[in-house]
């Protein structure tokens, strides 16, 4: 399978630890994204590379959270230190170009626990 | 900013019912529409993407609408089967926008019951 893949797929921390989330995109894919899936607010923008470089960083989530990607084919998101409300599921997604009408591929997420 | 609202966040229907799901959105640029399916334990996958030029879009099973004028775009899976039961996400993208930024759509978790 080709598509994104992020590991783990679960994590459980305890408060004030220092977590990193792990993602490979498609191969050949110029866009990445992180996002932060909850039930109440849906899908919050954390990220976004555009060619390895950082576009946008959601404003709301920069205190804490920090993603990196060093290469083309490698993300990191650096949650430190992680709190219960950090507890979600974190989601990769990739996109080959930078035309706003291409489809996002996901991988299937991290489901942390923050205790 | 874009501000995007999905409606209803939960719904169950029977089997061989339509389900209603609805989106506003609020930037009158946005030109770019896409539904996202998440199914128990799996990554969301793509149901259909539509432009702003199309206001009807039929797949297997299910029809997208986009009124532009009220800026609302809805997704009605009709005849819906077990099978249909997921998480459903809207997503808007600013076809004027370098970035190309996606603004999503908080979720429906539909249900259908045997």
């Amino acid at each position: 399978d080709a598509g994104v893949t992020q590991t783990p797929r679960h994590e459980v921390a305890e408060k004030g630890q220092t977590i990193i989330l792990k993602c490979e995109p498609v191969s050949g894919h110029n866009d990445l994204f992180w996002y932060r899936q909850t039930k109440i607010q849906g899908l919050e923008l954390l990220s976004y590379f555009r060619s390895k470089s950082l576009m946008e960083d959601g404003g709301a989530f920069k205190d804490r959270f920090k993603a990196e990607m060093l290469n083309s084919s490698f993300s990191t998101l650096k949650i430190q230190p992680t709190e219960p409300k950090d507890s979600a599921v974190y989601l990769c997604a990739s996109r080959q170009g930078q035309l706003s009408n291409e489809r996002l591929f996901f991988g299937h997420g991290t489901k942390l626990s923050v205790l | 900013g874009e501000q995007v609202e999905q409606r209803p966040p939960h719904l169950s229907v029977r089997e061989g019912d339509s389900a209603f799901i609805t989106c506003t959105y609020t930037d009158p640029n946005s030109y770019y529409f896409f539904w996202y399916k998440q199914e128990p334990g799996a990554s969301l996958q793509l149901l259909m993407k539509v432009f702003s030029s199309t206001e009807i879009n039929e797949g297997q099973g299910f029809t997208v609408l986009l009124n532009k004028k009220d800026k609302r775009l809805s997704l009605n899976l009709t005849a819906a089967h077990p099978g249909d039961s997921a998480a459903y996400f809207c997503a808007v993208s600013d076809g004027g926008s370098a970035l190309g930024r996606l603004h999503f759509g908080a979720g429906t978790q539909l249900i259908v019951i045997p």
